[in-house]
């Protein structure tokens, strides 16, 4: 995968709400896609991530789901927590687990209490 | 046990000058990627490396290489640098390619 948009770029929610994050690829054969979240400062880190052989994935309050035809996938954080802020950014792991990770531009995710 | 380890974690250098950054990955992790983030560009992929080769490359000019010994260390160097070459770059190791784990990075700036 050679491009991947990420919206939005910047997220504003209140404790408690959810919080969703969308990233389209371009690339039809694509099948891993990871979320990393980078905290100011720390390296990125990663939090979920998703392959084509399924539709969504859920980690706790994190939960990532896939549509295949549309290309576009999502993170849904549930229940929102001061420390879920940062910054979160969705990859293009292209086909069968590639060596080259195709990044959005980032979401600046902030929780306010 | 321990994760990717990155040195120096900061860097300063002058226009022209070079740079060797280096890398350690989990033990047993045989895949290492370098990545470049900026603020404007966000995160971007330079190269991959496995048993020693290079596998990927990203869209970088040639001042950008690397290279990994035998015990899966990487180095990453840039020459003559430029005020653009600014950047945080970050290391990455996989041990199967389908789940990367991240250095703390060096942040390198060019004056």
């Amino acid at each position: 995968g050679e491009n991947v948009e990420q919206h939005p770029s910047t997220l504003s929610v209140q404790e408690g709400d959810s919080a969703v994050i969308k990233c389209t690829y371009s690339d039809s054969a694509s099948n891993y896609f990871p979320w990393y979240k980078q905290e100011l400062g720390k390296r990125p880190q990663l939090i979920i991530d998703i392959r084509s052989n399924v539709g969504e994935k859920k980690d706790q309050r994190i939960a990532v789901t896939l549509n295949k035809t549309a290309k576009h996938f999502s993170l849904h954080i549930t229940e929102t927590q001061p420390e879920d802020s940062a910054v979160y950014f969705c990859a293009d792991g292209g086909e069968g687990g590639s060596e080259k990770l195709v990044f959005g531009k980032g979401t600046k995710l902030t929780v306010n209490p | 046990k321990a994760g990717v380890t990155q040195t120096p974690r900061y860097l300063i250098k002058t226009r022209g000058q070079q740079v060797t950054l280096s890398c350690s990955p989990i033990s047993g992790h045989r895949s290492v990627s370098w990545y470049q983030q900026t603020p404007g560009q966000g995160l971007q992929f330079l190269f991959e490396y496995f048993s020693e080769t290079q596998r990927n490359k990203g869209n970088f000019p040639g001042r950008f290489s690397g290279r990994q010994f035998s015990n899966s260390r990487s180095e990453m160097n840039v020459s003559t640098l430029e005020l653009g070459d600014s950047a945080l770059y970050l290391c990455a190791s996989s041990l199967d390619l389908w789940g990367y784990t991240f250095g703390s990075g060096t942040r390198l700036t060019v004056v």
